[in-house]
């Protein structure tokens, strides 16, 4: 079955220690999603690629960065956690960015800082 | 800054009845409108869209827009304890970017 996987679906880290989380999806869509989501929020759009172009949200903190090598692949990578950086982090997809097309979303990866 | 809206709940019904949730959104201009189911834990799961107004059915559940209104609602019939989640209203901004509400906690008591 096509779908969005990402690894590990939990993860705990020390307060300041770099941390990288992946998502692969076997849909072959264009567009590949990060989200934050707290306890009882709407998911956070962090920023998306389009294919190999990066787009990040203008609120996004510089300690998140993201890495997309191929079409399947894209990375979460928080430089320095803090504690405030516990969260759910959703990956998602779609076709393409354009007004209309779904998002689907991977099962997330629960980010603990300690 | 566009926004969209969801009474927070709990909204709690019995099985077997009706649920009906709504969402209303401020930009006028948007063209589309997802819900997504959320378990306790759990990552968003798309169950229905509607891009015109009118109603849409899809097995127990249907989707109502209403674009004059700015107004979107999701009725689930027959409503079962495993519908109980927090229901998430989503509308499509101009490009392709999700402007979510906060989710609307359903529980259907047995």
């Amino acid at each position: 079955d096509a779908m969005v996987i990402q690894n590990p679906r939990y993860q705990v880290t020390q307060f300041g220690k770099p941390v990288t989380l992946s998502c692969s999806q076997t849909l072959n869509h264009n567009v590949m999603y990060w989200y934050q989501q707290k306890s009882s929020q709407a998911p956070k759009l962090l920023f998306h690629y389009y294919d190999k172009d990066f787009n990040n949200e203008a609120d996004t903190p510089d300690n998140f960065q993201s890495r997309r090598p191929n079409t399947s692949f894209c990375f979460l990578d928080i430089r320095s956690p803090g504690l405030g950086d516990a969260a759910m982090y959703l990956c998602a997809t779609s076709r393409e960015y354009l007004a209309g097309y779904e998002q689907y979303f991977g099962p997330g990866t629960r980010l603990t800082v300690t | 800054q566009k926004e969209v809206e969801q009474n927070s709940g709990p909204l709690s019904v019995p099985e077997g009845a009706i649920a009906s949730l709504n969402c209303t959104y401020s930009d006028r201009g948007s063209q589309s409108f997802f819900w997504y189911r959320q378990y306790s834990g759990k990552s968003p799961e798309l169950i229905m869209f509607i891009y015109s107004n009118g109603d849409k059915e899809d097995g127990r559940f249907t989707a109502q827009l209403n674009k004059a209104s700015q107004y979107v609602s999701l009725l689930i019939r027959d409503s079962q304890p495993s519908d109980s989640a927090t229901y998430l209203c989503a509308v499509g901004g101009s490009q392709g970017n999700l402007i979510f509400g906060k989710g609307t906690k359903l529980s259907v008591k047995p």
